[in-house]
């Protein structure tokens, strides 16, 4: 199957840090998604990028599908921001069910 | 986009009981999708449920450990069986609409 690398795996920031986390993966793939993954547990979906750049907020997204990998930029970070950060995809020509990657861990401090 | 709910948010059980989860979903989608999460790890795909149709399972998980059923376009239910500490998850129910929605997790402590 699809491999899904995401590093670093944890990442401490002081609150106004910008941050970037980053998605490699092993083979083509048609779908990305990014995910935020709250304290208590909730999962969000911040990006769903294929491929170009995409923006929301402080938090912007860019995949490179010829190069297999994809970037989740984080500005001016809050404390809020804080949990676990998760990139899935889904392998070209595969089943439609998305890998995930092992998440990078967030903490940022006030 | 979706709004999905799941009941119980948590519970606690003895090993050796079973705990049925409800996942319901504002609007009518064709699949639904069960995930484990231990703790400190990523996502792991149980099941997907289709209406009208037996559940598929993911290399690892069994029918008879993870019972669903899936009797309508905007609910199913996930049954953890017999139980054991190494059950000890955060369950997760999602749907697909691209981009994929997930509900906010029952959270399973098997003592």
């Amino acid at each position: 199957g699809i491999q899904v690398e995401q590093s670093p795996p944890d990442l401490i920031l002081q609150e106004g840090a910008n941050s970037t986390l980053r998605c490699n993966f092993s083979d083509s793939v048609n779908n990305l998604q990014w995910f935020h993954q709250n304290p208590w547990g909730q999962l969000i979906n911040l990006f769903y990028i294929p491929s170009g750049t995409k923006q929301n907020g402080r938090l912007s997204a860019t995949t490179v599908a010829t190069e297999r990998y994809s970037l989740l930029y984080i500005s001016s970070s809050q404390t809020t921001d804080s949990g676990v950060y998760f990139c899935a995809v889904e392998k070209t020509g595969g089943s439609y069910i998305p890998t995930f990657g092992r998440g990078t861990s967030l903490i940022v401090h006030p | 986009s979706a709004v999905i709910s799941q009941k119980p948010s948590r519970d606690i059980c003895q090993r050796g009981t079973s705990l049925t989860i409800q996942c319901q979903v504002d609007s009518q989608v064709t699949m639904m999708f069960w995930y484990r999460q231990q703790p400190g790890q990523s996502l792991t795909l149980i099941a997907t449920a289709n209406q009208g149709s037996e559940a598929t399972y993911e290399s690892g998980f069994v029918i008879d450990k993870f019972p669903i059923s899936r009797p309508n376009l905007t609910f199913s239910t996930l049954t953890v069986s017999n139980m054991s500490p190494e059950d000890s998850s955060i369950y997760l129910c999602s749907v697909d609409l691209r981009p994929q929605f997930f509900g906010p997790g029952t959270r399973l402590t098997v003592l």
